[in-house]
């Protein structure tokens, strides 16, 4: 069965940095295409950046950008998200989603890890 | 901000039904058939519910429906059940430039 796990999460001060993973399992995750999508506490759903099944294709939201990093290792089954330059704004826990490139949808979700940027 | 509006809360009793609309614009919900919905428990993960307007993942239940109209979607949920008390998000996508996803505020749903 699709397993998605999300670690790395933890209290940050503001200006800080901090790289979340996202192990997968359960597929052939070198196959599909991976998002982060974010949810500040008490709020709604915000996608945050999207990579290619090769990591050849990278977007960002404009809330982001500039800001952090997506990348993948297929040989680990294992996407990242480097948080740099943090702001309170940041605040949310963050998902990784399995991204259907042709229909758009997030068909798999992890369970999330919660950032809080805060001094 | 939203980019889609959704409203921020629907009830309904059990064994009736509810929609929830999902209002965007000519640049996401109206031009594409790529509507996706979510349901999200307390504390948990979202669900898909929803993709392709009106297509439902092996496992949901056929009380789940979705449609659309110009720049609306809509999830249609009948025969309410306990279970179904949850928030629900719209998802469409925005265009090929960026391949971003525009998300709706979320609705509560309450079963009475």
């Amino acid at each position: 069965q699709v397993q998605l796990v999300e670690s790395g999460g933890g209290l940050v001060k503001p200006g800080g940095s901090l790289r979340l993973s996202c192990a997968a399992s359960g597929f052939t995750f070198s196959d599909y295409y991976m998002s982060w999508i974010r949810q500040a506490p008490g709020k709604g759903l915000e996608w945050v950046s999207y990579i290619s099944s090769s990591g050849s294709t990278i977007y960002y939201a404009d809330s982001v950008k500039g800001r952090f990093t997506i990348s993948r290792d297929n040989a680990k089954n294992s996407l990242y998200l480097q948080m740099n330059s943090l702001r309170a704004e940041d605040t949310a826990v963050y998902y990784c989603a399995r991204d259907q490139v042709v229909t758009h949808e997030f068909d798999y979700w992890g369970q999330g890890t919660l950032v809080t940027v805060s001094s | 901000q939203s980019a889609l509006t959704q409203p921020a809360s629907v009830s309904g009793s059990p064994g009736q039904s509810i929609t929830i609309s999902c209002t965007g614009t000519s640049s996401d919900v109206g031009s594409y058939n790529l509507v996706s919905w979510y349901q999200q428990h307390p504390g948990k993960a979202p669900k898909l519910m929803i993709y392709e307007v009106s297509k439902r993942p092996s496992g949901v239940s056929n009380r789940f429906s979705g449609s659309k109209s110009g720049n609306t979607a809509s999830l249609t949920i009948s025969g309410l059940q306990a279970e179904d008390e949850a928030d629900y998000y719209c998802c469409s996508y925005a265009g090929s430039s960026t391949f971003r996803r525009v998300f709706g505020g979320g609705t509560k749903l309450t079963v009475l």
